[in-house]
């Protein structure tokens, strides 16, 4: 067990720049998730995946971010035209189904100029 | 509208000292809840979790309470150790099969030697 990786820890762009996130799950879970923290708040729920169907997205995630699981392994987070508001935690996470415990990532701390 | 809440934002305890954190939820729907913990540049560390049917769940020096009716939670840590200085988030479930989870805000632990 290696862990949820993800890639980078810290990405620091311009405004109105595209950046993208990647994440490698626990090699036998078939959910992953994605997750935001700001500051003084808990990580914020964006959307998963159970293997590589996107089954829910929150209504946090807005038309510039896309995520996909092409293979049902490692997912990509796309944030398009970054804007300031995006600075944040990008956390990831997996979990084998159902109620079982999520696993999360270092995350990558994106800061947007 | 924060339907997870943590009222305390820090708590101080003396090492060997009980250590007692709560958290508040609105959601009478949710059936399960998790409690993690978070060192300063890593992600989420599961912790304890308990269902909706328990109202008590222990693991070595953890203990999560549930008062249902109060829709409250409370992670009691006996006895209190310098590595367990932390922020810890309790997060719940709104359904019994996604995984998704809604996070408070986090209360920081200090234990003192």
């Amino acid at each position: 067990d290696t862990g949820v990786s993800q890639n980078p820890r810290h990405k620091i762009t311009k405004r109105g720049q595209n950046v993208t996130f990647r994440c490698d799950p626990i090699s036998e879970h078939n959910r992953l998730y994605w997750y935001r923290q700001t500051l003084g708040q808990g990580p914020e729920f964006l959307t998963y995946f159970q293997n590589e169907a996107q089954l829910e997205k929150s209504r946090l995630l807005s038309d510039r971010f896309s995520a996909e699981r092409p293979k049902g392994s490692f997912s990509t987070l796309e944030i398009q035209r970054t804007e300031q508001g995006d600075s944040a935690m990008y956390l990831c996470a997996s979990s084998w189904q159902g109620n079982s415990p999520l696993h999360f990532g270092n995350g990558t701390r994106l800061t947007v100029t | 509208d924060q339907q997870v809440k943590q009222n305390s934002p820090s708590l101080s305890v003396q090492e060997g000292r009980i250590s007692i954190l709560n958290c508040d939820y609105t959601n009478s729907m949710f059936d399960y809840f998790l409690w993690y913990k978070k060192y300063p540049a890593e992600g989420p560390t599961f912790l304890i979790s308990i269902s909706s049917i328990k109202d008590k769940n222990e693991d070595g020096r953890f203990t999560v309470f549930l008062n249902k009716s109060a829709k409250h939670l409370s992670l009691h840590i006996v006895p209190s150790q310098p590595g367990d200085s932390a922020v810890y988030f309790c997060a719940a479930s709104p359904s019994s099969n996604t995984g998704k989870l809604i996070f408070g805000q986090g209360t920081t632990l200090q234990v003192k030697p």
